[in-house]
């Protein structure tokens, strides 16, 4: 079955960081893009950044430059997502998503995880 | 940054219903727009990619059109199961997302 699993609900404080997981299954991992969106509560959905599972190479929105890492294991078909320097603003939920052409503008997120709650608070 | 913005932001309709939903891109994007419809408590869904293209496995009564700076979604004919918040995202640069159009049974 193709899908994306990512890893559990988090409770974090002000301050901390957060790795955020979403594993692949049912599809060659290396062939696509994933893709972090982020969706606060009552929001629009925001994109963070992706990478290029083939490659390793990620690009980050400029928002969350210098706070955000994303990385993959490729031989475990998995991404990664870490924040850091959490503030209550970053309580939303996370999802990952497939991104089907690769590096190309007619590209666009064909396979969503199931969506990690995250709130940040005190 | 390429700003997205969605009108109408809600709409109320009927089962069998047409409805159309207009996204216009803060500069020109070429075809580069693409449509998800999200429920409550789940992840989006890929509707139509690159303006007007049909994902696979979605409905007919879902089509789309437009380039450079507007777009549309339409939907021919409303199903109970179309009531859902509708967003459309540019990848002509770093991606973006409209606030979304939340469909609602009249």
């Amino acid at each position: 079955q193709v899908q994306l699993v990512q890893s559990g609900a988090e409770v974090k404080k002000p301050g901390a960081s957060l790795k955020v997981s979403c594993k692949a299954s049912g599809y060659t991992f290396n062939k696509y893009a994933i893709h972090w969106v982020r969706q606060a509560p009552g929001q629009r959905l925001e994109w963070m950044g992706w990478i290029n599972a083939a490659n390793g190479i990620p690009k980050y929105s400029q928002k969350f430059q210098g706070r955000v890492t994303i990385t993959t294991d490729t031989s475990a078909s998995t991404a990664y997502l870490e924040l850091s320097s959490l503030r209550s603003e970053d309580t939303a939920v996370y999802f990952c998503a497939r991104g089907f052409d690769v590096d190309s503008p007619k590209d666009a997120f064909d396979l969503w995880g199931q969506g990690t709650m995250v709130t940040v608070s005190s | 940054d390429i700003q997205l913005t969605q009108s109408p932001s809600s709409l109320s309709a009927s089962v069998g219903d047409r409805v159309t939903i207009t996204c216009r891109a803060s500069q020109r994007i070429s075809s580069y727009l693409n449509w998800y419809q999200q429920k409550p408590g789940k992840a989006p869904e890929l509707l139509i990619y690159v303006a007007s293209t049909l994902h696979s496995g979605v409905s007919s009564r879902f089509s789309g059109s437009g380039s450079g700076t507007d777009f549309t979604l339409t939907i021919s004919s409303l199903q109970p199961e179309d009531f859902a918040t509708y967003y459309c995202q540019q990848r002509y640069s770093t991606p973006s997302f409209g606030q979304g159009t939340k469909l609602e049974i009249k």
